[in-house]
């Protein structure tokens, strides 16, 4: 148990689906990310929420699109992916943005079709 | 140029023995700070040690500390006493102090599997 669960564990959608990835963390962190993680590439972070703000957009195609509705949630809706899109997608929290660590979840193994 | 560099991509050790997993990172920044996370197959990230750039003293948490070398920028991790369940893999990192937010520079990894 890590204090941040990602739901869910395992996606498999078409190219023409909608769905979303849903992160919660009970921490009492302020700030939570989302990262992508293919295979043998390092890890790539694609968002950043600091008090329900957007912080950081690194240049993250707009198929994909986050949501932060509070401190605790944190979503990735994603619609007409590309099978490259593909990967294991983790969320992490943190105690303001400069921290010494971070808290990931599981991730979700997104497979796109 | 890569700024995280782990030369390692797979080791294999036998249980109980030490193993050192190998960093470079390059940056001009003074100060930054080192990470080492594991990651099991089950998926998460787990924090495991960290180094700022001027702490004196090398890292240690339980069986694991970092051999933070400055001037070489190297900061490899090493696991005493090897368990088979530290088999994973293990991803070193770097925050540069230039970013307002919590970026973190991540290598490729290393798959580390102990064998009994």
């Amino acid at each position: 148990e890590t204090g941040v669960t990602q739901t869910p564990r395992h996606l498999v959608m078409g190219m023409t689906n909608k769905k979303s990835l849903k992160c919660e963390q009970h921490l009492g962190h302020n700030a939570m990310y989302w990262y992508k993680q293919s295979a043998k590439k390092p890890l790539e972070l694609m968002f950043v929420y600091n008090f329900k703000e957007q912080t950081e957009n690194n240049s993250v195609p707009s198929r994909f699109s986050p949501e932060c509705p509070n401190s605790s949630h944190l979503f990735l809706h994603l619609h007409t992916l590309q099978p490259e899109d593909s990967a294991l997608y983790l969320c992490a929290s943190s105690q303001g943005t400069n921290p010494t660590e971070a808290f990931f979840g599981q991730g979700t193994r997104l497979t796109v079709v | 140029a890569q700024k995280i560099t782990q030369t390692q991509p797979g080791m294999f050790v036998q249980e109980k023995e030490a193993v050192t997993l190998d960093c470079t990172y390059d940056t001009s920044d003074q100060s930054y700070g080192l990470f080492w996370y594991k990651q099991p197959s089950s998926g998460e990230m787990i924090f495991l040690i960290y180094q700022g750039s001027y702490d004196e003293q090398n890292a240690t948490e339980g069986r694991y500390s970092l051999n933070f070398q400055k001037a070489r920028k190297s900061a490899n991790l090493v696991i005493s006493a090897s368990q088979l369940g530290d088999s994973a893999m293990y991803f070193c990192a770097m925050r540069e102090s230039m970013d307002s937010n919590y970026q973190l520079i991540w290598g490729a990894g290393t798959k580390l599997i102990i064998k009994p």
